[in-house]
């Protein structure tokens, strides 16, 4: 059965450095997503991308973070300069298109930044 | 904005025993609404969705929910649970591109 996969499966950064997280969706996906979980919350949304730009993204996604989708198969989320607070388990999803309105997630990539 | 909302963080049942885990909506029109499970280390799996139709949906694993439109509820339910279906449950509803999820509750079934 397909499945989203994300790399790495965890990283530990320090404060100001750029990391770069990285999912490939299923393949005959073409909606995008990123979440985050910080530790004891609810699931968040961030960002969804579509035909090669965001269609939407929260307040959290702010000019710190920029996905991108640079092949055909890779979606990745960067963070340009990480804070302490963007230490959370982080999602990537895919649907096969809006109106199958149900999303595929990977197992998560935990970042910890110190 | 669409929500959801789980009122208990733990639910904890005897293997065997019926399972129910319980969702109320807050949404503007038809709600599209989602439950989905994560087991420890892993990421989120879709377990079943309500669009339209039939308000009994099932879903994966012999879990179904049922919606009710005059409560705004989605509870989940399983008729007998297994120590495996212990883990953490999300309700979720769309909004727009995204889904908004609930809290989570966490799900005990003991031997």
């Amino acid at each position: 059965e397909p499945e989203v996969t994300q790399t790495p499966s965890h990283q530990v950064t320090q404060m100001g450095q750029e990391v770069i997280l990285r999912c490939v969706p299923i393949s005959n996906h073409l909606y995008f997503y990123w979440y985050r979980q910080i530790l004891g919350q609810k699931v968040e949304f961030l960002v969804s991308f579509y035909n090669n730009e965001i269609s939407e993204k929260s307040e959290i996604f702010d000019d710190q973070f920029s996905v991108e989708r640079p092949d055909g198969s890779n979606f990745t989320l960067k963070i340009r300069s990480t804070k302490l607070e963007d230490s959370a388990m982080y999602f990537c999803a895919s649907s096969e298109r809006v109106s199958s309105y149900e999303q595929y997630f990977g197992p998560g990539t935990r970042l910890t930044v110190t | 904005a669409q929500s959801v909302a789980q009122p208990e963080d733990q639910v904890n049942v005897a293997e065997g025993n019926p399972l129910t885990v319980k969702c109320t909506y807050s949404v503007s029109g038809n709600p599209y609404l989602f439950w989905y499970v994560q087991y420890p280390n892993r990421g989120l799996q879709f377990l079943l969705k309500y669009i339209t139709g039939d308000n009994l949906v099932k879903g994966s694993y012999g879990f179904e929910a049922e919606f009710n439109k005059s409560q705004t509820s989605f509870h989940l339910k399983k008729p007998s649970a297994l120590v495996s279906d212990s883990a953490l449950y999300f309700c979720a509803v769309r909004d727009d591109y995204k889904l908004s999820f609930g809290a989570g509750t966490t799900v005990t079934v003991r031997a």
